[in-house]
């Protein structure tokens, strides 16, 4: 089973400050399958990024995910309010899919 | 609209067993790979099960293989989780989650209900 490790654990940035959040694969993952979610207290998921790069619908292009092998980034380039939130990494192997345990993006 | 709203939860003892069900709304439901993704109180996201769209292809988190069982109805636009043997452990809120492409096993999920809560406990 693919480990996803994500950090840091926690971000304390302030409005319009931009965010890098990592996720590290224990096993090369192919860059088709890595996705990254955002998750607002008392929410439900959302898409952001599938296919390591590739905007889901609506999302807007502060948003972008990069990567390759083993490391995949997740950059949001200006922080806006709405943007505080936990966000996963996901990758898919053979058979299972497996989340990263979450980054939090908090004001600072 | 894509809506999915998933219902059936609720308290349960531990070894007892409970049917989620997800209603899906606003897209060719035949069409569409579906999961179910739980998460625990204040801890992350956890895939549990995936169902191609015609049923032909299913797999397990490990965590439930041989106690979840998922299954779909194209004709009730559908999909359900039977989770029987239930534990402590398996306490969460449960998400249905649609598979972004019809085409692609491994996709990323693009919509997801709002969750139902399970607790199990005495």
């Amino acid at each position: 089973e693919i480990v996803l490790t994500q950090s840091p654990g926690t971000l304390s940035l302030s409005p319009g400050e931009r965010a890098t959040l990592s996720c590290r694969a224990s096993q090369s993952v192919s860059s088709t399958y890595l996705a990254w979610y955002q998750q607002k207290s008392g929410q439900a998921p959302r898409l952001l990024i599938y296919g390591a790069s590739s905007r889901a619908t609506g999302i807007p292009d502060r948003f972008s995910g990069s990567g390759s092998g083993t490391d995949f980034t997740l950059t949001i380039s200006r922080l806006e309010p709405e943007d505080y939130a936990v966000y996963y990494c996901q990758q898919f192997d053979t058979s299972l899919w497996t989340f990263g345990q979450g980054t939090k993006v908090e004001i600072k | 609209e894509v809506q999915l709203v998933e219902s059936g939860g609720g308290l349960v003892q531990p070894g007892g067993s409970l049917r989620l069900s997800c209603a899906a709304s606003g897209f060719t439901f035949s069409r569409y790979s579906m999961n179910w993704v739980r998460q625990a109180p204040g801890k992350g996201l956890e895939w549990l099960s995936y169902i191609s769209s015609s049923s032909t292809l299913i797999y397990y988190a490990d965590s439930v293989k041989g106690r979840f069982t998922i299954s779909r109805d194209n004709a009730k636009i559908s999909l359900y989780l039977q989770m029987n043997s239930l534990r402590a452990e398996d306490t969460a809120v449960y998400y249905c989650a649609r598979d972004r492409s019809t085409m692609l096993v491994g996709d990323a999920f693009d919509f997801w209900g709002q969750g139902t809560m399970v607790t199990v406990s005495s």
